[in-house]
């Protein structure tokens, strides 16, 4: 079964910052990656997605994230940081033996002083 | 199409009384899932339904907890009796065409059992 760890539980980022988030993932066959955003008081939303292809993805609102192969890792970037980038981020990551099982991360609490 | 439906969005009910939460799918998918989110765990899969089979309910945390879904169109989560431990914000998503498609959630349902 695979498994994803969100190293960075809390982050706190004044605005303008840079913001790397990382995800890391167990599994030795071929994954489809997401990154999920839940702003405070509302529902997960897909923020971008990774099957095959350039390992660069990017995806809405600025961010974008790097499949790495060999680190078994696809961290989540984004250049310059807002206060509405505020909201809890989460992994997830599926094996196309699994059928549509989706595994999250615990997740990453972003906050951005404004 | 108006996404995944949950209702109700909100329900406070004593303790030892049953609890019945709802899921409308997004039409055409073929994969649901319940998840619970609290502050202490983050969010948890309790079970995993493909075309209306449970699949996976290895997350569900006690006899208490049952889910069904007797059609592809609808399921609903089940709690009885209900606990104050399970206070949470319960989230249906659903997905469909394969792993590489992600999933959508719901609005989600906050439950508080007192």
């Amino acid at each position: 079964a695979q498994s994803v760890s969100q190293h960075n539980h809390h982050v706190i980022l004044s605005e303008a910052a840079s913001l790397e988030l990382g995800c890391n993932y167990s599994y030795g066959g071929t994954v489809n990656l997401f990154w999920y955003v839940q702003y405070p008081g509302q529902h997960l939303q897909l923020l971008l997605k990774y099957f095959s292809g350039d390992p660069l993805v990017k995806g809405i609102k600025g961010f974008e994230a790097e499949f790495i192969k060999s680190k078994f890792s696809f961290n989540l970037r984004k250049p310059s940081v807002q206060w509405s980038d505020t909201a809890e981020y989460f992994c997830a990551v599926g094996a196309n033996n699994a059928g549509n099982m989706l595994t999250f991360g615990g997740g990453t609490r972003l906050m951005v002083k404004p | 199409d108006a996404g995944v439906i949950q209702s109700p969005r909100h329900e406070v009910t004593e303790m030892g009384q049953e609890v019945t939460l709802r899921c409308k799918p997004i039409s055409g998918h073929n994969s649901l899932f319940w998840y619970r989110q609290t502050m202490m765990r983050g969010l948890e899969l309790l079970i995993y339904f493909n075309n209306n089979v449970p699949i996976d309910d290895s997350g569900m945390p006690e006899d208490r907890f049952s889910a069904k879904m007797p059609n592809a169109s609808f399921s609903t989560l089940k709690i009885q009796p209900s606990e104050p431990r399970d206070s949470a914000v319960y989230f249906c998503a659903s997905t469909g065409g394969g792993p590489r498609v992600e999933a959508f959630f719901g609005q989600g349902t906050r439950l508080t059992v007192v």
